[in-house]
């Protein structure tokens, strides 16, 4: 069976400083990463997927089938990232989502 | 507003009575799935409807829960004879069909709390 990772329950950074929130999965198979977030009082959202190799409000994420990481990054923190995330894992051919217990990230001014 | 809504969004029962949550998806997504969240975990999958079809459940969808989607909108989750450990957020969410990788979009919850 597929699980996901993240060994972190808090991470706390100051503003402007480098944030990498780490996430691991185990899968056999050829799997879709994502990262949501969780914004206070908000719902849950997508930030961004490895499939589309894209950057979201600066943050980036590199599938390392090799290590079977999918880490969150973003050189430089903002107070407004502040919230939950969550990295999560779909099996090729199937959209349903196998959830990590999430990341709460506070960034102090 | 476009989004997944959700009715109730909070839900007090007692031990042993049945509870029954709606979702309405997003009006163009053919897919819709049910999650669960306690407290300190991540959403946790219970069930996924493609259009009217269920076509997926996870284990941890016991007797007591049954979902339907009826004409492929809007579904219901009930769950019957209510039990404390049952407490937990309720999620629905939906994607329009696109593969794996296609983006589930989360509505606000249900909270339920069994006393």
């Amino acid at each position: 069976a597929q699980r996901v990772t993240q060994p972190e329950k808090l991470l706390s950074v100051f503003k402007g400083a480098p944030v990498e929130l780490k996430c691991n999965y185990s899968y056999s198979g050829s799997p879709e990463l994502f990262w949501y977030v969780q914004y206070s009082r908000q719902r849950l959202q997508l930030l961004l997927r490895h499939i589309s190799r894209e950057s979201i409000k600066g943050f980036t994420a590199d599938l390392n089938k090799g290590e079977t990481s999918f880490h969150l990054k973003k050189p430089f923190a903002q107070e407004e990232d502040s919230a939950m995330y969550y990295c999560a894992l779909s099996r090729g051919g199937y959209s349903t989502l196998t959830f990590g217990k999430g990341t709460m990230l506070l960034v102090s001014p | 507003d476009t989004g997944v809504s959700q009715d109730p969004r909070h839900k007090i029962t007692k031990r042993g009575q049945n509870v029954t949550f709606r979702c309405d998806p997003i009006s163009e997504h053919n897919r819709l799935y049910w999650y669960r969240q306690t407290l300190g975990q991540g959403p946790e999958f219970l069930t996924y409807f493609q259009n009217e079809a269920q076509l997926e459940k996870s284990r941890l969808l016991s007797d007591r829960f049954s979902a339907e989607r009826p004409k492929g909108s809007f579904s219901t989750l009930e769950i019957q004879r209510t039990e404390q450990g049952d407490s937990a957020m309720y999620l629905c969410a939906s994607s329009p069909i696109g593969g794996a990788g296609e983006t589930q979009y989360f509505g606000p919850g249900t909270r339920l709390l069994v006393l």
